[in-house]
């Protein structure tokens, strides 16, 4: 079956514009994380969506950045005004749930989109 | 610090066995991941341990979790060029959050 899908690929823009990213996450699955990963650092979360419940966004770097996600489904995290440091991989992991009384629940990551702010 | 820590690092010859080690701070860690991206794709799960296990086996991997240091390794017996990687390590339930954290992750090279 489909894996989480990630578009674009790749993505160059220019620094002040605005980007769109998209995640298709695994059909069933209820959680749909955002991570940021930059050169020589770990997975940064930024964002977690789970059922209907209200989004944490504790891990979004600042005001500029901002996820939705539709239905349930497809998710778009948007970065308005981009600075050369939002350059880095953004990546879409979904999961059945959480882990904790539940068991643990795996995530399926996306490829990843590629930003680069020049 | 960092919550979770890893070697960035790790260079074996083909055949030999590779343990990447990882470190974590909050005791209350429940599940401890470890993870594998190879170039251009996206993570993938490779084996988890729950915190009150010590130790579990698959197949060529070894995961040992020592609980009272907070550390746990990932053993990779007879390496292969295949698995040259990236390794993250990645725990969840610390403070009773289940969103995982991530290390910064391992690059695994594999030599003939």
């Amino acid at each position: 079956g489909a894996g989480v899908s990630q578009s674009p690929s790749n993505k160059v823009t220019e620094k002040g514009k605005d980007v769109e990213l998209r995640c298709d996450p695994i059909s069933g699955h209820t959680a749909l994380y955002w991570y940021r990963q930059s050169l020589g650092q770990g997975l940064e979360f930024l964002i977690y969506f789970q059922g209907n419940s209200a989004p944490d966004k504790s891990g979004l770097p600042s005001d500029r950045f901002s996820a939705e996600r539709t239905g349930g489904s497809v998710s778009t995290l948007t970065i308005q005004r981009t600075q050369q440091e939002d350059s880095a991989v953004y990546l879409c992991a979904s999961s059945l749930g959480l882990a904790g009384g539940l068991g643990v629940s795996e995530q399926f990551f996306g490829p990843g989109t590629r930003l680069t702010v020049l | 610090g960092e919550d979770v820590e890893q070697s960035l690092f790790l260079s074996v010859r083909e055949g030999d066995s590779s343990v990447i080690n990882c470190t974590y701070t909050d005791s209350s860690s429940t599940y401890l991941y470890w993870y594998k991206q190879e170039p251009g794709a996206g993570l993938q799960l490779l084996t988890y341990i729950f915190s009150n296990m010590d130790m579990k086996q698959d197949q060529r991997l070894t995961v040992l979790l020592n609980k009272k240091d907070k550390h746990l390794s990932l053993r990779i017996a007879d390496t292969q060029t295949g698995d040259s990687a990236i390794y993250f390590c990645a725990e969840s339930g610390a403070g009773g959050s289940y969103i995982p954290t991530f290390g910064r992750g391992t690059s695994l090279i594999v030599h003939p």
